[in-house]
């Protein structure tokens, strides 16, 4: 069975700080992993994704995560955050996209909190 | 972020009530999808529809019992509910199943 730990439940960090979230992985077949983010008040929005390819994938807004199969980690790092990036940060992993087995497993979430 | 829309968004109800909450995509996708998302816990995947075909009932007690009329549509009907059902409630929904899946804003469930 597939899980999926994300060591942090909380993150402080000051604006313009850098910050890693970290996800590690557990599972015996090949993965497909995806971070989450839920701002107050809201849904989850998908934020990245590694399907396949590159092992370095990046967001629109300045995330990016890099897949590391040895050390099953996909963690997720920007250089510098915004007040607005507080929300919180939830890794994801499957095992057969597109299949029909292996569902999406989250992790517990990762809060970040962006203080000025 | 009005892709998948969520009604109503704030819900309490007592234990003996029956309420449903509504889900609806507007992205022309095949697969919806029920999470429950409690505090401190990993979301967890409650019901899968895949072509308006139930696939999936992740062991939900039977006072949740889902609906799907449409590939757009997807329902959760609640009966009789504990107070450790209070949750918040995602949907989703995905052009095919297990492909990237997109959220609703939720309803926040209280059950007193």
């Amino acid at each position: 069975a597939q899980s999926v730990t994300q060591l942090d439940s909380q993150v402080p960090v000051f604006e313009e700080a850098p910050v890693e979230l970290r996800c590690n992985y557990s599972s015996s077949v090949s993965v497909y992993l995806f971070w989450y983010v839920q701002y107050p008040n809201q849904g989850l929005q998908l934020l990245l994704k590694y399907l396949s390819g590159s092992t370095l994938v990046e967001s629109i807004n300045g995330f990016e995560a890099e897949f590391n199969k040895s050390q099953t980690s996909f963690h997720l790092r920007k250089p510098s955050v915004h007040i607005s990036d507080t929300a919180e940060y939830f890794c994801a992993v499957a095992t057969n996209y597109g299949g029909s087995q292996g569902n999406l497993i989250f992790g517990k979430g990762t809060k970040l909190s962006v203080k000025p | 972020e009005t892709g998948v829309t969520q009604t109503p968004r704030h819900l309490v109800m007592g234990m003996t009530n029956k309420k449903s909450l509504k889900c609806e995509q507007h992205l022309g996708h095949n697969a919806m999808y029920w999470y429950k998302q409690s505090a401190k816990k990993p979301l967890e995947l409650m019901f899968v529809y895949n072509f308006k075909e139930q696939t999936e009932n992740n062991s939900v007690p039977s006072r949740f019992s889902p609906e799907c009329p449409n590939s757009s549509h997807l329902f959760l009907h609640l009966h009789t509910l504990q107070p450790e059902d209070s949750a918040l409630y995602l949907c989703a929904s995905s052009q095919e199943f297990q492909e990237t899946q997109y959220f609703g804003p939720g309803t926040r469930l209280l059950v007193l």
